[in-house]
């Protein structure tokens, strides 16, 4: 079974500058989450898909970021304009769906972004 | 708010050793799941081990196991027979049904010593 795939792994920009992640869950995740990582801290959700709509964006900076999953499959998460604490690991995670027993999340290798 | 808490950011065990990592929560759900995982250097995370709240018996996996004490929302991992394989940083998580949303802890970062 494929894994969960995100592109690019390394990326390195400047403050101000745009950049877009893609994930591209396992066959038949109904759900995909987008975490950040700072280097030294757990991963924190940032925005959660269930198919192609929206269940949780609380923590997403919506002046900045910005994350669709058209047709329910693969995602993108874009931040415009970047910042410098915006350096991180971005994950991405997809499980079968809310509801369904333990809902076990599988993780993708992440991208590294670092913005100088 | 719910947190977990991780109060080792380093710990060190020989190989072959036991070890366990300390992790505490707060949370006023009777109901929810609680997760370690592992993230080796530059690999992606993966589950060690989960436990549901509403069970009493403590989950094992091979050479790893839980002591969950819900009374004093504890959920400590012990790792037996520690192999070089096993370094890596370890998160303890926590999720509260229904929506699956994952909190974790700071991490504890395992080095195993030949």
């Amino acid at each position: 079974e494929a894994g969960v795939a995100q592109s690019p792994r390394y990326k390195i920009i400047e403050k101000r500058q745009s950049v877009a992640f893609w994930c591209n869950p396992i066959s038949g995740h109904a759900t995909l989450y987008w975490y950040q990582q700072i280097l030294g801290q757990g991963p924190k959700l940032l925005i959660q898909f269930q198919n192609n709509g929206v269940v949780d964006d609380s923590q997403l900076p919506k002046d900045r970021f910005s994350a669709e999953r058209l047709k329910g499959v693969d995602s993108t998460l874009k931040i415009q304009p970047a910042k410098l604490e915006d350096s991180a690991v971005y994950l991405c995670a997809s499980s079968f769906g809310v509801g369904t027993p333990y809902n076990e999340q599988f993780f993708g290798p992440g991208t590294r972004l670092t913005v100088l | 708010a719910q947190t977990v808490t991780q109060s080792q950011p380093e710990m060190s065990v020989q190989e072959a050793e036991t070890v366990t990592l300390s992790c505490t929560y707060d949370t006023s759900e009777s109901d929810y799941y609680l997760f370690w995982y592992k993230q080796p250097p530059s690999r992606q995370m993966i589950l060690v081990i989960r436990q549901e709240a509403y069970k009493q018996q403590n989950a094992t996996e091979n050479r790893f196991s839980v002591n969950f004490q819900k009374a004093a929302k504890s959920f400590s991992l012990k790792i037996s027979d520690s192999q070089l394989g096993d370094a890596a940083m370890y998160f303890c998580a926590y999720s509260p049904p229904p929506d699956d949303k994952i909190i974790f802890g700071k991490g504890t970062r395992l080095h195993i010593l030949p």
